[in-house]
């Protein structure tokens, strides 16, 4: 089982719908988990970062996370052509400090 | 304020040759990471420095790669008789001593080994 998992897409949505990113992990311990956003040729930028269950909302973003499934989501709402990039999921493992990330989920919207 | 810069954009060398990749994390950042990204992949962890000290240098591929950061601000990521299987992007990512372990990444080197 790969460390964090994601379905490489691409996803495609329509300008103005919500897109739904999903996340799964294998390590039961991990504290931290973060979602990056990535352009063609560019490097992640962060644009989320989550710490317990729950959700958080920042903007037209919402971080999703459920530790009990070991699963972490990112909403889009009113999806734009310009979220059109992979995203990434990151996670902190238990007793490191580096992130561990999945391959990342093309994300395309069409205007 | 500025972010994490990195030099050169890109490098272009030939199998064999030796060469030296540069980063410049955000000013305060006492934390470095330094992450390989291939096409396709998300970024692998390469090593971590805590100040002056390599905290975790667990992801080095073998010991053709080494990475110094002598006075706790700029580090650089030294390749060794270069393989083509070592082109790839070479990112750099700098984090907030307040915690959280945010980390942010410069733009990256993208390295081509022919």
């Amino acid at each position: 089982q790969k460390e964090v998992e994601q379905n490489s897409g691409p996803l495609s949505v329509p300008e103005g719908a919500i897109a739904s990113l999903n996340c799964t992990y294998s390590d039961r311990g991990s504290q931290s988990f973060f979602w990056y956003r990535q352009y063609s040729g560019k490097s992640p930028e962060l644009i989320m970062s989550i710490y317990s269950n729950g959700d958080k909302e920042d903007g037209r973003f919402t971080a999703q996370l459920n530790k009990a499934s070991q699963y972490v989501s990112l909403l889009i709402r009113d999806s734009q052509p310009s979220d059109s990039a992979t995203y990434l999921c990151a996670v902190n493992r238990s007793g490191y400090s580096t992130l561990t990330f999945g391959k990342g989920t093309m994300l395309l919207v069409s205007p | 304020g500025a972010g994490v810069s990195q030099t050169p954009s890109n490098k272009v060398t030939e199998k064999g040759k030796y060469v030296e990749l540069r980063c410049d994390p955000i000013s305060g950042h006492t934390a470095l990471y330094w992450y390989r990204q291939s096409l396709g992949q998300g970024p692998e962890f390469l090593i971590y420095f805590q100040g002056t000290g390599a905290a975790d240098d667990s992801g080095l591929p073998n010991d053709r790669f080494f990475a110094v950061r002598p006075e706790g601000s700029v580090s650089t990521l030294k390749i060794q008789r270069t393989e083509r299987g070592d082109s790839a992007v070479y990112l750099c990512a700098s984090e907030t001593s307040s915690g959280g372990n945010e980390q942010f990444f410069g733009p990256g080197t993208r390295l081509t080994v022919l």
